[in-house]
């Protein structure tokens, strides 16, 4: 599997869209980017994922560029309950391991 | 969405003893499970995937005959910690996924301490 790099933290004032970007230049074509969420002690929680095209769901928005090189997770209007480490995550779409690496601690400060 | 249970959520015991941990599928059924372990302030590492009915693969470095893994019906899976010690306390979380599908939904965790 393709190996993801993200900053290790990030900040964000609430109520403002949150862009946490994501490198993965080593991509197949058969990868997909995934992004997760764990909140403190609790475990992860899906968020969206893609391979090519834009997407968007109730949670987030998923840009991923045309060399599929990067992407960028968009909270619309973070609130503080999206405090939480955020996770890109590249793999074979249905059979492959997600891989966890160190994630991007998200704060969302009032 | 689906629902992935752990029983129990947190547990202590003493060091040499075995504890077991249930991860349950409340409304779907799961062809896959992973187990995870999560150190304080580090990511999620697997430590071995199981499917129904088939003995479980395990990562690299990860003891198979000290974490007992049974994946023996499509909406439960188990793992024992067998003659825990001290550096065994962790952070245990299962995820479970059906066949062909690409979303893997994770329980809550297990936060083992042996004392």
């Amino acid at each position: 599997d393709a190996k993801t790099t993200q900053p290790p933290s990030m900040d964000c004032a609430e109520g403002r869209a949150a862009n946490l970007p994501c490198n993965h230049s080593t991509i197949s074509g058969n990868e997909y980017v995934y992004w997760y969420r764990q909140i403190h002690s609790q475990g992860p929680q899906y968020i969206i994922h893609g391979l090519k095209n834009n997407e968007t769901n109730e949670m987030a928005s998923l840009i991923i560029t045309e060399d599929r090189k990067s992407s960028t997770l968009i909270l619309p209007h973070a609130t503080l309950r999206d405090t939480a480490v955020y996770y890109c995550i590249v793999r074979v779409f249905t059979i492959g391991k997600l891989v966890f690496g160190a994630g991007t601690i998200l704060r969302v400060k009032s | 969405g689906a629902v992935v249970s752990q029983h129990p959520s947190r547990v202590i015991c003493k060091s040499g003893t075995s504890v077991k941990i249930e991860c349950r599928s409340l409304d779907f059924q799961a062809t896959t499970m992973f187990w995870y372990r999560q150190f304080p302030k580090q990511s999620l590492m697997l430590m071995a995937t199981s499917n129904e009915g088939s003995k479980a693969t395990y990562e690299q470095g990860v003891e198979k005959d000290k974490f007992l893994i049974n994946h023996a019906s499509l909406t439960l899976s188990t793992l024992t910690v067998t003659s825990a010690h001290p550096e065994d306390s962790s952070f245990y979380i299962c995820s479970a996924k059906t066949s062909g599908s690409p979303e893997q939904y994770f329980g809550p965790g297990t936060r083992l301490t042996v004392t």
